[in-house]
């Protein structure tokens, strides 16, 4: 298995503009979520999915923030308009359902909001 | 909600010694404890794990040890080697599909 895959890598825009982030988790995976890893915060929780449902987004900063999952095999996380406050790396995970709780990591989207 | 603090943030060794990183947690059902390593400009990857009914584990050079009762729980690196420079995170866990919560992380630096 290829891993969580998240794209774009890198992501430079323009204030006020679109950004939509991209995540395929790892097939047979159950869980989906969102993390924001800036300097200053750490590791932060935005949004969590299961079985293509979200559960608790009560981590995501604004409105400007949504995050959809139309199918197992695909995650997207939206934000409009972007802000330069927004800039940092923002990780997809996936995890199995049942006794293995382990979180893979994808190797992240940095966005910087100019 | 579940709070997870970890100490120290910073870590500097020599090459050869041991490095300890120490993580309480604030609730009590939590049950699983992973440990992260993120290198530059890579995701997290689980090094080493442990459930609430296991006091110890030891993979190679690393060992975690489990404290239910203080409700912390200690990453230990043995012999450090430069390559065990990264970023480290704690995380718990209630229970399976809720998400982890991890530490604010520890970045370790090995001095050859």
């Amino acid at each position: 298995d290829a891993g969580v895959i998240q794209s774009p890598r890198h992501e430079v825009t323009e204030m006020g503009q679109e950004v939509t982030l991209r995540c395929k988790p790892i097939s047979g995976h159950n869980s989906l979520f969102w993390y924001r890893q800036t300097m200053m915060r750490g590791l932060e929780l935005l949004i969590y999915f299961n079985n293509n449902v979200p559960i608790d987004d009560s981590g995501m900063p604004e409105d400007r923030f949504s995050a959809k999952m139309p199918n197992a095999s695909f995650s997207t996380l939206k934000i409009q308009p972007s802000e330069p406050r927004d800039s940092a790396v923002y990780f997809c995970a996936s995890s199995p359902t049942g006794e293995r709780t382990e979180a893979f990591f994808g190797q992240g989207t940095r966005l910087t909001v100019v | 909600g579940e709070n997870v603090e970890q100490h120290p943030s910073t870590l500097s060794v020599q090459e050869g010694d041991s490095a300890v990183i120490k993580c309480t947690y604030s609730d009590s059902a939590s049950n699983y404890f992973p440990w992260y390593k993120q290198e530059l400009g890579k995701g997290p990857q689980l090094i080493i794990d442990i459930r609430s009914n296991v006091g110890e584990k030891k993979d190679q050079r690393i060992a975690v040890t489990l404290n239910k009762t203080a409700k912390h729980f200690s990453l230990h690196i043995t012999e450090t080697q430069p390559e065990d420079s990264a970023v480290y995170f704690c995380a718990a866990l209630y229970s399976g599909n809720t998400p982890l919560v991890f530490g604010k992380g520890t970045r370790l630096s090995v001095i050859a």
